[in-house]
């Protein structure tokens, strides 16, 4: 079974400032998706960004990026221009040839006017 | 669109008592998710329907639980009988099919076990 390991449970960022989430998992599989999900407080789990492993260039979604090193298996995500709104949950989840989806245990992400 | 429905949004039961939940996915999403969400941890996938057959249980604790989706459309998650240990909330989602496809959640439905 993949496991998902997010080791920051708590990140805080000062408005319009950069702030980075780790995420590393473990697999022996080549061929897999990886994906960002936000959980705004409200519960409704929304899409940010995803990765196809077999893609070299790094994902990215206007403010969001992603650094996907592959053989170092860790997916970090890049949250530019930090606003208000970009305060919740964020999860690193992992989706296998075999279409199951492990989330790892989330990072909460507060933004400090 | 309309997003996955679900409800109730909340349930307060006692242990040893019985709950359902209701999910009602995107129009045309094939595949169909339940999620048991623990607080502070991350999602955990309950179990897993193709159309009206289930792909995935094998986390499902099929003693306590079950779950159906009769015509391949909406889905209930049932417990029974409830213990303390399933308080958290349960998250049903969807997507068009298996694969890469990106999954939408629903609210959720916080269960809370006294």
């Amino acid at each position: 079974a993949q496991t998902v390991t997010q080791s920051q449970p708590e990140m805080s960022v000062q408005e319009a400032e950069t702030v980075t989430l780790s995420c590393t998992y473990d697999t022996s599989e080549s061929d897999y998706y990886l994906f960002w999900y936000k959980q705004p407080p409200s519960r409704q789990m929304i899409l940010v960004i995803r990765q196809e492993a077999y893609k070299q260039q790094n994902a990215t979604e206007n403010r969001f990026s992603v650094n996907f090193q592959k053989a170092a298996k860790s997916f970090s995500l890049k949250i530019s221009d930090s606003q208000l709104g970009d305060a919740a949950m964020y999860f690193c989840a992992y989706r296998s040839e075999y279409y199951k989806l492990s989330f790892g245990a989330g990072t909460t992400v507060t933004v400090r006017a | 669109e309309a997003g996955v429905a679900q409800s109730p949004r909340y349930k307060i039961i006692e242990k040893r008592q019985s709950v359902a939940f209701w999910c009602n996915p995107i129009s045309g999403h094939a595949t169909l998710y339940w999620y048991q969400q623990i607080l502070g941890q991350g999602p955990k996938l309950l179990i897993q329907f193709q159309n009206n057959g289930v792909v995935d249980d094998s986390q499902l604790p099929k003693d306590r639980f079950s779950a159906e989706r009769l015509k391949g459309v909406d889905s209930t998650l049932k417990i029974q009988p409830a213990k303390l240990e399933d308080s958290a909330v349960y998250l049903c989602a969807s997507s068009f099919r298996q694969g890469g496809y990106e999954q939408y959640f629903g609210p959720g439905t916080r269960l809370t076990v006294t």
